[in-house]
């Protein structure tokens, strides 16, 4: 059965900094991972999708890599803001695609201190 | 604006009774779910519908119904047979790959 772990389950760093979550998985064989963040009380908005046959992807200040090999995805947020805390998790689907064949981390939190 | 509304956002359930959770959503998605959060813990997939009048038990089914009369809602029923419901309750959709998610009901047991 998959398992998907993140760590750390929580952080807390100043602004501007660079700052590093990572997520693992235990079965290599995955069909693409993706990242989430969530704010308290709400509901998941997904920040990066990344197929399986790809290596990382980037949006704004956002890079998300891939692993697949050794199970392991890392989530690189640069120059941080207050506005980036939130938890962030990890999701990794072992099937064609169908969010029935997700299996979600734990989840970071994270928390910029102005 | 095009999304998934969830009601309520609170939802309190007395012992014995059986509570719906609404979701509802206009961006045209064949298929939806329902995710169970725990503090701490990861989501947990309940049921989940690729069409109408058709779904699937997820992982954790068990205490729960659901039905899937039209494309745009998903309700969920929590039965008394669910002894532990406390739980933050998503609803998603998807469009091919990525998920889609309703900013949650948190339910309490009274």
């Amino acid at each position: 059965k998959q398992e998907v772990t993140q760590i750390p389950a929580a952080l807390s760093v100043p602004e501007g900094e660079n700052l590093v979550l990572n997520c693992s998985f235990t079965d290599s064989a995955i069909y693409n991972l993706q990242w989430f963040r969530q704010d308290p009380g709400k509901g998941l908005t997904s920040l990066l999708l990344i197929q399986s046959s790809q290596r990382e992807q980037t949006s704004g200040r956002l890079n998300a890599s891939l692993d697949k090999s050794s199970g392991r995805s890392t989530l690189y947020i640069a120059a941080s803001q207050p506005g980036d805390s939130a938890t962030y998790l990890c999701a990794v689907s072992h099937s064609g695609g169908g969010a029935d064949g997700l299996t979600f981390g734990k989840g970071t939190h994270l928390i910029i201190q102005p | 604006d095009g999304g998934i509304t969830q009601s309520p956002k609170y939802l309190f359930r007395k012992e014995g009774q059986n509570v719906t959770l609404s979701c509802e959503q206009n961006l045209n998605h064949d298929a939806m779910y329902w995710y169970r959060q725990d503090p701490g813990q990861g989501l947990r997939l309940i049921y989940y519908s690729q069409i109408v009048n058709d779904f699937q038990k997820g992982d954790i089914a068990e205490g729960y119904s659901v039905s899937r009369e039209k494309k745009e809602s998903f309700p969920l029923t929590v039965t008394s047979a669910q002894k532990n419901p406390t739980a933050f309750y998503l609803c998603a959709s998807s469009s091919a790959e990525k998920l889609f998610f309703g900013s949650g009901t948190q339910l309490s047991v009274l």
